[in-house]
């Protein structure tokens, strides 16, 4: 089983400001990584897939990158409504494994 | 528009036969290619993805769950639903159905708005 590991476990970032996210892979995926948003009481809604591609109706400040082990989300200036938690997947290898997620908290 | 929404019991006891269902609209699962999982978030904690039906009826399970689980479709009531035995407190958790758009891609990109099972005794 591919572990999915994420850092920082919370980030403080102010309003405006650029939040960088670290997914690793406990071997190569590829490109097979997916990035989610969760807010509390909600369902996880897909930001990137394929580590790079915007989902649809994804604004263009969330960003995605990186191959192999080593993934980044970036999120280019935070808006109030982008306070979440995030969360990578890999898709290369069954089963099907999330990260533990990286709280983005209001500093 | 796709939307998901998972129903199913909310207080279980130890033991039991955990039956959720799945019912979608926006797509139809006998369309070549797609797919429905089921993913689990014990609170607090991290996603855990379970099981996935395909148009073809095709499935795949979690290893560590497989002997528990069974994922059924019916296509003509657009609804996937999934059993898992012989359940347990740790088995808490909000149940998420999930449509998986893409042959070959394993990602989902709608979402139910989940269900919470507690266990206990």
């Amino acid at each position: 089983e591919i572990v999915m590991m994420q850092s920082p476990a919370t980030l403080s970032v102010s309003p405006g400001e650029r939040a960088t996210l670290s997914c690793r892979a406990s071997q190569s995926v590829g490109s097979t990584l997916a990035w989610y948003q969760q807010k509390p009481g909600q369902a996880p809604r897909l930001l990137i897939y394929g580590a790079s591609t915007r989902a649809t109706g994804v604004p263009a400040r969330f960003s995605g990158s990186g191959s192999g082990t080593e993934f980044t989300l970036t999120i280019s200036s935070l808006q109030s409504e982008d306070f979440a938690v995030y969360c990578c997947q890999q898709y290369s290898n069954w089963p099907l494994t999330f990260g533990g997620g990286t709280k983005v908290e209001i500093k | 528009q796709i939307t998901l929404k998972e129903s199913g019991p909310t207080l279980m006891k130890p033991t039991q036969t955990l039956t959720l269902t799945c019912t979608f609209s926006g797509f139809s699962l006998s369309t070549s290619g797609v797919g429905v999982g089921w993913i689990r978030q014990p609170p607090g904690k991290a996603l855990e993805w379970l099981a996935l039906i395909y148009w073809d009826d095709d499935k795949h399970y979690s290893p560590s769950l497989k002997s528990r689980l069974t994922i059924t479709k019916d296509t003509s009531k657009n609804q996937v639903v999934l059993t898992m035995t012989n359940i347990d407190p740790v088995d808490t958790a909000t149940y998420y159905c999930a449509h998986r758009p893409f042959r070959g891609k394993y990602f989902f990109d709608y979402w139910g708005q989940g269900t919470l099972v507690t266990v206990s005794s």
